[in-house]
């Protein structure tokens, strides 16, 4: 199995801060990396495809970058809707695996 | 767009099978290179890939539930159905289907359904 290791696990900021949490592959996944929002009770919503392209519809705030093994995603200028959990995904390996989360709450 | 809809028991009782089905609208589970998983969230946890079955009906089994597990499609209803035998407290979680167009493709998920263990 390819490990997804995210940091930090959680994560206390202000509205307006700009935060990053970091995701590292255990081998290389090239570009293959895929970051998610997700709030209590609902489905994960994609944000950041393919290391570093936005989804439709996501605000440009949210940004990623990396490649090969190591991965970041950026939020600048936290919004109050922000507040939640966050997820990265590697879709190089067919056994597809997530990231333990980062949640950002507020400080 | 699709949309992916998850249906199936809230409760199933410790050594049953849990069996849950995914309605897919939008496209079919028959396109060419799409894949169709199923994946869960234990309350308060993080994510887990169970397995996929691909458009031409082949699956592939996360090695950690394939001695328990079964994926088949349905393609003249356009679903796609997990069947996880003799399961315990620790299956309790939200599942979720979800499809991707292969390497490099994120999820697009269903609204996911809690399906709890008890007796």
């Amino acid at each position: 199995d390819i490990q997804m290791t995210q940091s930090p696990p959680f994560l206390s900021a202000s509205v307006g801060d700009t935060v990053t949490i970091t995701c590292r592959a255990s081998q290389t996944i090239s570009g293959f990396l895929n970051w998610y929002q997700q709030k209590l009770g609902k489905a994960p919503k994609l944000l950041i495809y393919a290391a570093s392209s936005l989804q439709s519809g996501v605000p440009s705030r949210f940004s990623g970058s990396g490649s090969d093994t190591d991965f970041t995603l950026t939020i600048t200028g936290l919004q109050p809707e922000d507040f939640a959990t966050y997820y990265c995904q590697q879709s190089y390996s067919t056994l597809r695996t997530f990231g333990q989360g980062t949640k950002v709450d507020i400080k | 767009q699709v949309q992916l809809q998850e249906s199936g028991p809230g409760l199933v009782k410790p050594s049953q099978t849990l069996s849950l089905t995914c309605a897919v609208s939008g496209d079919s589970i028959t396109t060419e290179s799409s894949y169709w998983s199923w994946i869960r969230q234990p309350a308060g946890k993080g994510l887990e890939w169970i397995g996929r079955i691909s458009s031409r009906g082949r699956t592939y089994y996360n090695p950690s539930f394939k001695s328990r597990l079964t994926i088949s499609s349905d393609t003249s209803n356009n679903q796609f159905s997990l069947q996880l035998a003799s399961v315990t407290v620790a299956d309790t979680a939200l599942y979720f289907c979800a499809r991707d167009m292969g390497v490099s493709s994120p999820f697009e998920w269903g609204q996911g359904i809690l399906v709890t263990v008890s007796s």
